[in-house]
């Protein structure tokens, strides 16, 4: 799986958009992006994940450069319940239970 | 629809016991994978049980064993347990085997050896 780099630390005001970029320069064709996210002491929860296009769900958007080689996370609204460890992680085709994490980037939303 | 259920959710071994920790998937999901995190090396994967087979394995030494059960329940065991075990397992699942789509983690089982 492609490496992934992230800023080891952000901070976003609660109700502005949390942007979380990711750089995986070194992606292949068939490498999908995932986000998850990790709330303190609790076990990583899944945001989204992309190959190319762009995805929006209820909890965030996902923005793949046309290159892909890098993403950004955007969270609309920020609340304090959205501090976290959030991971971006790249994985090739097969099974999607093998994700390798990376350090992550520590969103600390604030008042 | 009940989460992904590990237990014991917290314990303390010595060195050289041996731990097993069992984790329950969400209903229906048959792929079981198994994660070890620790503040030095972060989530590191450590083995996938579908079917009752073992399908990947991640870079740990043989003392980490695991099982999966007809029912999909799994456990893991680790051996000969040392000071650098002590870490956070969790236990995540999944439907099936499907390329993409997301893991169900558990709360984990907190792991301390003295």
């Amino acid at each position: 799986d492609a490496k992934t780099t992230q800023p080891p630390s952000m901070d976003c005001a609660e109700g502005r958009a949390a942007n979380l970029p990711c750089n995986h320069s070194t992606i292949s064709g068939n490498e999908y992006v995932y986000w998850y996210r990790q709330i303190h002491s609790q076990g990583p929860q899944y945001i989204i994940h992309g190959l190319k296009n762009n995805e929006t769900n209820e909890m965030a958007s996902l923005i793949i450069t046309e290159d892909r080689k890098s993403s950004t996370l955007i969270l609309p609204h920020a609340t304090l319940r959205d501090t976290a460890v959030y991971y971006c992680i790249v994985r090739s085709t097969g099974t999607a239970s093998k994700l390798t994490f990376g350090t992550g980037t520590r969103l600390q939303v604030t008042l | 629809k009940a989460g992904v259920t590990q237990t014991p959710r917290y314990l303390i071994k010595t060195r050289g016991q041996q731990v097993t920790l069992s984790c329950s998937p969400i209903s229906g999901h048959r792929s079981v994978s198994w994660y070890q995190q620790t503040p030095g090396q972060g989530l590191q994967f450590l083995f996938e049980y579908f079917s009752e087979t073992q399908r990947n394995k991640g870079n740990f030494p043989g003392r980490f064993s695991g099982r999966q059960f007809s029912n999909s329940r799994s456990e893991m065991n680790v051996s000969t347990l040392e000071l650098g075990d002590s870490a956070l397992y969790l236990c995540a699942s999944r439907p099936g085997q499907e390329v993409t789509g997301e893991l169900f983690f558990g709360e984990g089982s907190r792991l301390t050896v003295l």
